[in-house]
């Protein structure tokens, strides 16, 4: 099992830009979730997904969009990429139903705007 | 709304134990988790709480106590590989959590 993927590794935008920040994972997990990690800053809940076929908000939305494809597929995408949106992004999944306290996370995306 | 603290650093020796607190407020609180991130890699899950009390896990152990809104991570025989960031995270009924800054741990030899 490859557990949770992410692509990129890293990327390199300049402001304006658009992408799409690719995550799947191959453990049969309904809730999935999108964060960013500043420095200090701790993590961050963009958006999440309790079960494919449902979105909601996080702590820090704006700016970014997600789209659930399919039970192991949840994508986030930057529509105008923003220096502020500079960070690290982290994917994660979890069994749902009541066991979002054990998420595994993918190895992350260094994300530049420039 | 759901605020955790806990302390941006702390320093141990290798071999000692170490302590991290973590304080919490929020309404419907679900369960206490912890997280260990070494530097430039992903959080890994270590340990949760959904009652008061203790959980050991190895070398690892974690205490929630809901009527004081507090947990702690408690680190015993500390190993240089032990030096990373911890997160303590607090669960709600919405299946998301909302993760701490984190606690950078450094040992000393």
């Amino acid at each position: 099992n490859a557990g949770v993927t992410q692509t990129p590794k890293f990327q390199v935008l300049k402001t304006g830009q658009s992408m799409t920040l690719q995550c799947a994972q191959d453990m049969n997990h309904n809730s999935m979730y999108w964060y960013r990690q500043d420095p200090g800053m701790g993590l961050r809940l963009i958006y999440y997904s309790a079960s494919e076929g449902t979105t909601d908000k996080g702590e820090v939305p704006n700016g970014y969009n997600v789209s659930r494809l399919n039970k192991r597929e949840f994508s986030l995408r930057l529509e105008s990429a923003a220096p502020s949106q500079t960070s690290v992004y982290f994917c994660a999944s979890s069994g749902g139903a009541g066991t979002s306290y054990e998420q595994y996370f993918g190895p992350g995306t260094r994300l530049t705007v420039t | 709304g759901q605020s955790l603290e806990q302390p941006s650093e702390v320093t141990a020796v290798e071999g000692a134990i170490v302590q991290i607190n973590c304080t919490y407020q929020t309404s419907g609180f679900y369960g206490l988790s912890w997280y260990q991130q070494h530097d430039g890699g992903a959080p890994t899950f270590l340990s949760y709480n959904g009652l008061d009390g203790l959980e050991e896990t190895g070398r690892f152990s974690s205490f929630l106590s809901r009527s004081d809104s507090y947990g702690y991570l408690l680190l015993q025989e500390l190993q240089m590989k032990d030096s990373a960031s911890y997160f303590c995270a607090e669960g709600s009924r919405d299946d998301k959590i909302i993760f701490g800054k984190g606690t950078r741990l450094h040992i000393l030899p």
